[in-house]
């Protein structure tokens, strides 16, 4: 059973530009979610993506966008990178949304510097 | 206030003490989450819980709906026990939103 996955591990851009990071789901999961998580802080909900479909979003702008694919793999887009878009993104997959499916397994994350 | 709010926010011990950490939320839930955090950024799902208690080996999590309030509980604690400990919970209905506390750093002294 292969865990889940992120690419790239690590990542420079500037100011402006845009970036889109990758999440391999665990095998046999539906359900991606993608987190911030900012130097010292707790993770933040970006939003989930359950059967190819946006299935929550926390408190982020427009310019953070998503997609999941039939094979439940996900991609998180960033565009207009700010400096404050500098974190360490996580992505996490689970059986389901929720009750007993929503378990979540953590990738390894993606850390963004934005100079 | 945030929604989700953990304590202590720090935690030295020495090695073989029982150590708990404490979550407390303002929101409905419909699941509870305890996660292991090490350096490096690296995340563990310990437990994921929504009424009463869970055991996995050293680990104990509790949860209290009524006063909503959680706790992990570490027994015979060892130095590799030390990581950042994060309560998350899952509220939200049909609309997914996962809400995490800001994590308590655990270290460990042998």
């Amino acid at each position: 059973e292969t865990g889940v996955t992120q690419s790239p591990t690590h990542l420079i851009k500037t100011r402006g530009q845009q970036v889109t990071l990758r999440c391999s789901s665990q095998s046999g999961h539906n359900t991606v979610s993608w987190y911030q998580q900012a130097l010292g802080q707790g993770p933040q909900f970006i939003f989930q993506y359950y059967r190819e479909e946006e299935n929550g979003r926390g408190n982020f702008p427009p310019r953070f966008s998503g997609l999941q694919f039939p094979n439940y793999s996900s991609e998180l887009n960033v565009n207009a990178l700010e400096l404050d878009d500098s974190a360490l993104y996580l992505c996490a997959s689970s059986l389901g949304p929720q009750g007993p499916y929503n378990e979540q397994f953590f990738g390894p994350g993606t850390r963004l510097t934005v100079l | 206030k945030n929604e989700v709010e953990q304590s202590p926010q720090n935690l030295t011990a020495q090695e073989g003490e029982f150590i708990t950490i404490n979550c407390s939320y303002s929101v409905g839930i419909s699941a509870l989450h305890w996660l292991q955090q090490h350096p490096g950024g690296g995340i563990v799902s310990l437990f994921m819980l929504s009424s009463g208690k869970k055991k996995h080996g050293r680990l104990i999590a509790t949860i209290n709906i009524q006063e909503k309030h959680s706790s992990l509980h570490i027994t015979a604690s060892h130095p590799r026990d030390s990581a950042v400990y994060i309560c998350a919970v899952l509220s939200g209905g049909s609309n997914y939103k996962l809400t995490f506390g800001k994590g308590t750093l655990l270290t460990v002294n042998p």
